[in-house]
């Protein structure tokens, strides 16, 4: 069964350095995302991406963060200067449409000190 | 602002009984729900959906319930078995505009333990 990759499945890094979270979505989806969830609350939109732009963001993407699709098959989250609160679990998705093979990956555990 | 709510953070039930998982939600523009079920440092996978122009989808030992005029939904584990423990989310997303976004809003999950 076809899978969304994400790599790394744990990142530690120092508050202030820039992170790139990597996503290998499923190859024939168009629509791909990344979500967030924090510790003991619960999974939170935070952009969407289709047709090689975003089409949503969330008020949590701000400005330190950004999304690329490179290569056409990665699919990437940038943390430009990172904070301790976003210290969080993060989540690619890819989909053909609206609920149509809605797939998410293993995550990112991503921890700030 | 929860626009989807799982009032239930926890439920426990017998194996072999049945399991009602709840959601209520908000937003009348949703149009399509989903069911996840996560384990712990996992991603959601995807159990079963409903489109709003449908009352109930059953896939296996799973069926979801559509009430849109209560804004309510409701998934059945039957018979549940031990390997069903697990938090379970309720998501719900509406078509975007022109079609280039279904994004998903999370309820809060239930954790859902089956008891041998």
């Amino acid at each position: 069964e076809p899978e969304v990759t994400q790599t790394p499945s744990h990142q530690v890094t120092q508050m202030g350095q820039e992170v790139i979270l990597r996503c290998v979505p499923i190859s024939n989806h168009l629509y791909f995302y990344w979500y967030r969830q924090i510790l003991g609350q619960k999974v939170e939109f935070l952009v969407s991406f289709y047709n090689n732009e975003i089409s949503e963001k969330s008020e949590i993407f701000d400005d330190q963060f950004s999304v690329e699709r490179p290569d056409g098959s990665n699919f990437t989250l940038k943390i430009r200067s990172t904070k301790l609160e976003d210290s969080a679990m993060y989540f690619c998705a890819s989909s053909l449409g609206q609920g149509l093979g809605y797939t998410f990956g293993s995550g990112t555990r991503l921890t700030v000190v | 602002d929860q626009q989807v709510k799982q009032n239930s953070p926890s439920l426990s039930v017998q194996e072999g009984r049945i399991s009602i998982l709840n959601c209520d939600y908000t937003n009348s523009m949703f149009d399509y729900f989903l069911w996840y079920k996560k384990y712990p440092a996992e991603g959601p996978t995807f159990l079963i959906s409903i489109s709003s122009i449908k009352d109930k989808n059953e896939d296996g030992r799973f069926t979801v319930f559509l009430n849109k005029s209560a804004k309510h939904l409701s998934l059945h584990i039957v018979p549940s078995q031990p390997g069903d423990s697990a938090v379970y989310f309720c998501a719900a997303s509406a078509r975007g505009s022109g079609g280039s976004n279904y994004k998903l809003t999370f309820g809060k999950g239930t954790l859902l333990t089956v008891n041998p």
